[in-house]
């Protein structure tokens, strides 16, 4: 059975670092996984989607890559903002079943000016 | 337009109730899911619908009842739901397994 863990689970810096969130699984055989952000009480916010064809994809001041064979996936936030804060979930997408999507623990964090 | 619509955004139910959650879509998407969020914890799937055709249960309970009446649109019939039940109700769609887009969701609490 496929699990996702996140680390750290939660993080707080200084505005203007950059910094690295981490999504671990465990069954390398994946479709895809795909990072969302999750502002309190709202929904999913897609911010990048990674084959398992590919190694990374980027949008804007966000890098994320992938490892299947050491099944990892690393997100990476250049020059964070107050306005990155907010939850961020790594998904897995099932090879067998490409429509179920397993979620990670969730990464919460906070940047402060 | 990567829009997926929810209403109603906020819902308040006494377990005798009837109510239905709403979803839209008009992407074009081929798949539609349901998801269920507790606080502070990752969205878990309920259900998956893939061209019109209920495709995923992941054990639901039956007091939750989906529907699809066509392509764009996705409904969550809730029948005598327990305080349990709260908790963030959020919809996705997506085209061929990739990347899934998710509404707003709708807050519900169970009296």
């Amino acid at each position: 059975k496929q699990e996702v863990t996140q680390i750290p689970a939660a993080l707080s810096v200084p505005e203007g670092e950059n910094l690295v969130l981490n999504c671990s699984f465990t069954d390398s055989a994946i479709y895809n996984l795909q990072w969302f952000r999750q502002d309190p009480g709202k929904g999913l916010t897609s911010l990048l989607l990674i084959q398992s064809s590919q190694r990374e994809q980027t949008s804007g001041r966000l890098n994320a890559s992938l490892d299947k064979s050491s099944g990892r996936s690393t997100l990476y936030i250049a020059a964070s903002q107050p306005g990155d804060s907010a939850t961020y979930l790594c998904a897995v997408g099932e090879l067998y079943n490409t429509d179920k999507l397993i979620f990670g623990t969730g990464t919460r964090l906070q940047v402060f000016p | 337009d990567t829009e997926v619509t929810q209403t109603p955004k906020h819902l308040v139910m006494g377990m005798t109730n009837k109510k239905s959650l709403k979803c839209e879509q008009h992407m074009g998407h081929r798949a539609m899911y349901w998801y269920k969020q507790k606080a502070k914890k990752p969205p878990e799937l309920m259900f998956v619908y893939s061209y019109e055709k209920l495709s995923i249960n992941e054990s639901v309970p039956s007091r939750f009842s989906p529907e699809c009446p066509n392509s764009s649109l996705l409904n969550l019939h809730l029948h005598a739901l327990q305080p349990e039940d709260s908790a963030l109700y959020l919809c996705a769609s997506s085209q061929s397994g990739d990347e899934q887009f998710f509404g707003p969701g709708t807050r519900l609490t169970v009296l």
